[in-house]
């Protein structure tokens, strides 16, 4: 079974700018969550979406938004870019949040200059 | 609030020697713990998750150890390989609500030849 795939890889944008970055979960997980990772604050949660609902949200400026498409697929979205914002975007996939392990993408790795 | 930390940053091991690595945790409502492994460039890996009703549970070349009693976990790894080289992170599976991860801080493992 493939595993998290999140696309692009790799993103450079500049600040005031936005970005969006794509998860697609393991086939037959409908839950993803996105977290943010850095190495001054380490991986923090920014939200979960479960049947194309937000579940849970993590503090993080309301800049940060996300969806979830009828097919899992989750995009994630930052408006309005601040330096602070470059970091590693990490995707993780369940069956459904009452399935506690989750699975983890490679991440999206941000640069804001 | 909810926090796991890890008591050590970095841990240099000979190769072929047994590696420990520990974790805290503050919620002692917290019922499932996490290890994940994170190589460079990569996403983190699930490595094995142990419940509050067990001590110990083993997989290959890895076992966890859970203290309830002064909230400490480690994870101990057996005949360390260079391919242990990485970043490992304990995570609280479920007191951040919604069974949300909140990660420790990570602790890197160098394997010397």
């Amino acid at each position: 079974k493939a595993g998290v795939t999140q696309t692009p890889r790799y993103l450079i944008k500049t600040r005031g700018q936005q970005v969006t970055l794509s998860c697609s979960p393991i086939s037959g997980h409908r839950s993803v969550s996105w977290y943010q990772q850095t190495p001054g604050q380490g991986l923090q949660f920014l939200f979960e979406y479960f049947s194309e609902t937000q579940r849970n949200k993590g503090n993080f400026p309301g800049r940060f938004s996300g969806r979830q498409f009828s097919n899992s697929r989750s995009e994630m979205n930052v408006s309005t870019l601040e330096l602070g914002d470059s970091a590693l975007y990490l995707c993780a996939s369940r069956s459904n949040p009452d399935q506690e392990t989750q699975y983890f993408g490679p991440g999206t790795r941000l640069l804001v200059l | 609030g909810e926090s796991v930390g890890l008591h050590l940053p970095t841990l240099s091991v000979q190769e072929g020697d047994n590696s420990i690595i520990n974790c805290a945790y503050s919620n002692s409502a917290s019922d499932y713990f996490i290890w994940y492994k994170q190589e460079s460039g990569k996403g983190p890996q699930f490595i094995i998750d142990i419940r509050s009703n067990m001590d110990k549970r083993q997989g290959q070349r890895v076992t966890v150890l859970l203290n309830k009693t002064v909230k400490h976990l480690s994870l101990q790894i057996a005949a360390t390989q260079p391919g242990d080289s990485a970043v490992y992170f304990c995570a609280d599976g479920n007191s951040g609500g919604y069974n949300k991860l909140i990660f420790g801080a990570g602790t890197r493992l160098a394997v010397h030849p």
